[in-house]
């Protein structure tokens, strides 16, 4: 089955501890990205990634790192998590291309303390 | 700049009502991709439809339907004879086609909840 998974979907930290959400596809798909939903703000994108070893800034990557050692992976870390970083994160993926949709992951719901 | 909009926040229908769904869009771009996405009390992303700005075809699915119009920026969805089941946030998104599609960002509205009572 064509997916996008995340882990973990749930995850409650405290403040300053390192943390790390995986992201896997298996669509072979070049393109991927991480969104962070918030009440009222929509989706906005965090950091997309064209294909392997190559990233680059949505519009709010602050306080994120992301890596792209192999195609399917595409995994977002958080080196000093705050609480204004309590939210829902997708990871989506798409073949390249400006027309192709992005399919998304399940969510991860990220509450930091 | 680019900019979505859902003025409706939330919207509650009984069931079997039909319901329209607005979303206005801003670009300067001549060419785009819109797309709606549904995401149900499990949270999930759910896509519904992609539609590109050459294309001002309305589109039927079932129960849904969609009235993309350029000339008012708008890209609605229709849901007829609504069930339980419809109630979700619906998300309403453009994307830009830049340099091959390289930005690759989905530009979001803040969604509408929509309420089906039975």
């Amino acid at each position: 089955e064509a997916q996008v998974t995340q882990n973990p979907r749930y995850l409650i930290t405290v403040t300053g501890k390192k943390l790390t959400v995986t992201c896997s596809q298996n669509m072979n798909h070049e393109y991927m990205s991480w969104y962070r939903q918030d009440p009222g703000l929509g989706l906005r994108q965090i950091y997309y990634s064209m294909n392997v070893e190559v990233t680059d800034k949505g519009d709010v990557p602050e306080g994120y790192k992301v890596s792209r050692k192999e195609k399917r992976n595409f995994p977002l870390i958080l080196e000093s998590p705050s609480p204004n970083q309590t939210s829902l994160y997708f990871c989506a993926s798409n073949r390249g291309g400006g027309s192709e949709t992005q399919y998304f992951g399940p969510g991860t719901r990220l509450l930091v303390l | 700049a680019q900019k979505v909009t859902q003025a409706q926040t939330e919207i509650s229908v009984v069931e079997k009502e039909d319901v329209t769904l607005d979303c206005v869009y801003e670009t300067r771009d001549t060419t785009y991709y819109l797309f709606w996405y549904k995401q149900p009390p499990s949270g999930e992303l759910v896509f519904l439809i992609r539609r590109n700005s050459f294309d001002e075809q309305n589109e039927i699915s079932g129960r849904y339907s969609w009235n993309f119009q350029k000339s008012t920026s708008s890209f609605n969805f229709t849901i007829t004879a609504s069930q339980v089941v419809d109630s979700a946030v619906y998300f309403c998104a453009l994307r830009r086609t830049l340099y091959g599609g390289a930005t690759n960002k989905l530009i979001f509205g803040t969604g509408t909840l929509l309420a089906v009572q039975p």
